[in-house]
């Protein structure tokens, strides 16, 4: 069964500090990992979206892993600021010839606060 | 528009009374989807249009739930005799491409309380 599992669940830390978030997938066939970042009340916005032979992206501050013999990906947060507080999804694609509901399957999100 | 617009974006309705929820994607974008979000949980597949082919409707979690996409355009998500665990937000989503790794842009959401 396609999952993506998140952890950790939720994450407090201080302002300027780096953190990192997990995400673990039995997707198969694999596509493509993207990272979102959901403000309260807002849609997903996307951050980084990683190919089978992409390792690392960066995104300002965000940086995401992928390592995809282990079907692993992290996202690095670096110098944490108070925007940052949000959910963060982890999103893997199947591979298939045709597009549909089925080749996006959702991580439920690591929760993270940035305290000043 | 620039981005995917959904309205209302806030909603609340008497347990039993239908409602409506619009979503306008990206001009050209032939794609849409729709997802529910409950509390604490990830997003929920329901519906998913895409040019003029059959909508996949899978997602759907029972017939009072129903969706259609007027000239490939605008979308309706209809929630029928709504009840307290239809509460959600309901986020639309839509991408250009037919196949391969296009990126999707949401909505902002449409917050839905049954009371």
């Amino acid at each position: 069964k396609n999952q993506v599992e998140q952890s950790p669940q939720s994450l407090i830390i201080l302002e300027g500090k780096n953190c990192t978030l997990q995400c673990n997938y039995t997707v198969s066939p694999f596509s493509n990992l993207r990272w979102y970042k959901q403000d309260t009340g807002r849609g997903p916005v996307s951050l980084t979206i990683m190919t089978f032979s992409e390792n690392t992206k960066s995104n300002g501050r965000y940086t995401a892993t992928l390592d995809a013999d282990t079907k692993q990906s992290s996202l690095h947060i670096t110098a944490s600021q108070l925007s940052d507080s949000a959910s963060y999804i982890c999103v893997v694609s199947a591979a298939s010839r045709r597009r549909s509901q089925g080749n996006l399957i959702f991580g439920k999100g690591t929760k993270l606060s940035v305290k000043p | 528009g620039a981005g995917v617009s959904q309205s209302p974006s806030n909603k609340v309705t008497e347990k039993g009374k239908d409602v409506e929820l619009r979503c306008d994607p990206i001009s050209g974008h032939t794609a849409l989807y729709w997802y529910r979000q409950s509390l604490g949980q990830g997003l929920e597949f329901l519906i998913y249009f895409q040019g003029n082919s059959a909508p996949d409707k899978s997602g759907l979690p029972s017939d009072r739930f129903s969706a259609e996409r007027t000239g490939g355009s605008v979308s309706t998500l209809t929630i029928q005799r709504t009840q307290q665990e239809d509460s959600a937000v309901y986020l639309c989503a839509s991408s250009p491409l037919l196949t391969g790794s296009g990126g999707y842009t949401f909505g902002s959401g449409t917050r839905l309380t049954v009371v």
